[in-house]
């Protein structure tokens, strides 16, 4: 089945530093999906790309859609303390259409006073 | 415009009870999707509903069930609870022809 390689498994930055992770995927993927959760709450879509090459923002945040379709990009920059919580990486490969999504196993960020 | 609602928030059973999650999509999505999620680990998908059918299931035993109503809002059933059974329980709900998928709450299922 399809596997999303999601790295790193955890960050540990300051206030004001700018957050890199990303994603890779064993097969292709016609959609990536970033999600946000935070500690009892339920995953919340960040960006969404539809196309490959494709380099989308909303507000701090940079994702983009490696041409390979094989991997993603997610980008923050100079991150706040509300920044902090899981970021998982998602997409519902090629082999089905509207079907379920495989989440990646997730970054988890922690903001260093 | 509502998100999506789950209910109830937190369900505590004991071992061999029944458990019933509710879900109610938001406004005009026809799809929902059910997601288990153990602590400290990534969300695994247990079903997909569309236009009231079972569309796929992932990989859980036949204890997990459920079904779409013709409002689009879900149940999910959990038969016989075991231990491992304790997590959160997500669903999540798309328009026809769209990908993104838009999460609720979650319940938090505990089993004693």
């Amino acid at each position: 089945g399809q596997q999303l390689n999601q790295s790193p498994q955890s960050m540990f930055i300051q206030e004001g530093e700018d957050v890199s992770m990303n994603c890779t995927s064993s097969s292709i993927f016609n959609t990536w999906l970033w999600y946000k959760q935070e500690p009892g709450e339920g995953p919340v879509l960040l960006i969404a790309l539809y196309k490959a090459g494709e380099l989308t923002s909303n507000g701090r945040l940079t994702a983009q859609f490696g041409i390979t379709r094989k991997d993603s990009f997610l980008n923050i920059s100079a991150s706040i303390p509300s920044d902090v919580g899981i970021y998982f990486c998602a997409g519902p490969g090629t082999n089905f259409g509207n079907e379920k999504l495989t989440f990646g196993t997730g970054t988890r960020l922690t903001i260093i006073p | 415009e509502a998100g999506v609602t789950q209910s109830p928030t937190h369900l505590i059973k004991t071992r061999g009870q029944q458990a019933t999650l509710r879900c109610s999509p938001i406004s005009g999505h026809t799809s929902v999707y059910w997601y288990q999620q153990a602590l400290g680990l990534g969300l695994q998908f247990l079903l997909w509903y569309d236009e009231g059918e079972e569309r796929n299931r992932g990989n859980f035993p036949p204890r997990f069930s459920g079904r779409q109503f013709p409002n689009y809002s879900s149940e999910l059933n959990v038969n016989a609870l075991e231990l491992e059974d304790s997590a959160l329980y997500l669903c999540a709900s798309k328009l026809a022809g769209v990908e993104t998928q838009y999460f609720g709450p979650g319940t938090r299922l505990l089993v004693l």
